[in-house]
């Protein structure tokens, strides 16, 4: 079955420790999102990728990295800079092109700081 | 700067009438506007997308219009069920775009 999956469901992170997200999807899509929902709040856009070795800064960059070295994987690293990581982060995929094709959403990773 | 308003209060209904969600949004001229469905816990799922040229979309039991003249679009879910109850999410795009905009979503409970 085609789709998208990230890993693992929930994590821990103790202060001052990185912990990477993990994010892969076998339906062939360029483009790969990271975003963070937080209650009451949309979804908010971290980093983004359109094509394999590139990606841009969202709208809340600062804490984070990321890496696009296959076309499949997106992950996503909360680094010990990112001062309130606690929250629900999705990924997601969408074809490239004209069409405005809907996007494609993992099941999410539910991050704590403990 | 951009924003996208749906009722943060939940909507309440019985089963078998029509839910009717808003979206609104300020500077913004989007190409398009999306709906998706999320339950607790769980990813969004894609519902409908409608252009800014078409009035009205459907799709089963959903209904969605788009007026751009007052920045707002409406959804309808009719004869409404139980199994309706999720957070449904708009969300707006640009042709060519990469970027798509999501407003925080509004929680709708179908009484059985």
């Amino acid at each position: 079955d085609g789709g998208i999956t990230q890993s693992p469901k929930y994590l821990f992170r103790k202060e001052g420790q990185n912990v990477t997200l993990s994010c892969e999807q076998n339906l062939n899509h360029d483009a790969m999102y990271w975003y963070r929902q937080d209650p009451g709040q949309g979804l908010r856009l971290i980093y983004y990728s359109q094509i394999v070795n590139d990606f841009q800064k969202g709208d809340i960059a600062e804490g984070y990295s990321v890496s696009r070295e296959k076309k499949e994987s997106f992950p996503l690293t909360v680094t010990s800079a990112q001062k309130n990581p606690t929250a629900f982060y999705l990924c997601a995929s969408r074809q490239v092109g004209y069409g405005n094709t809907e996007a494609f959403f993992g099941q999410g990773t539910r991050l704590t700081v403990v | 700067s951009q924003k996208i308003e749906q009722n943060s209060e939940a909507l309440n209904i019985q089963e078998g009438k029509t839910a009717t969600l808003t979206c609104n949004y300020t500077n913004y001229s989007p190409a398009y506007l999306q709906w998706y469905r999320q339950d607790p816990g769980r990813g969004p799922v894609f519902l409908l997308l409608i252009r800014e040229n078409e009035k009205e979309k459907r799709k089963e039991r959903l209904k969605v219009t788009f007026d751009t003249t007052l920045k707002q679009s409406l959804f309808h879910i009719t004869a409404s069920q139980p199994a309706d109850s999720a957070t449904y999410l708009c969300a707006l795009g640009n042709t060519g775009g990469f970027k798509t905009i999501f407003g925080a979503g509004t929680r709708l409970f179908v009484k059985a």
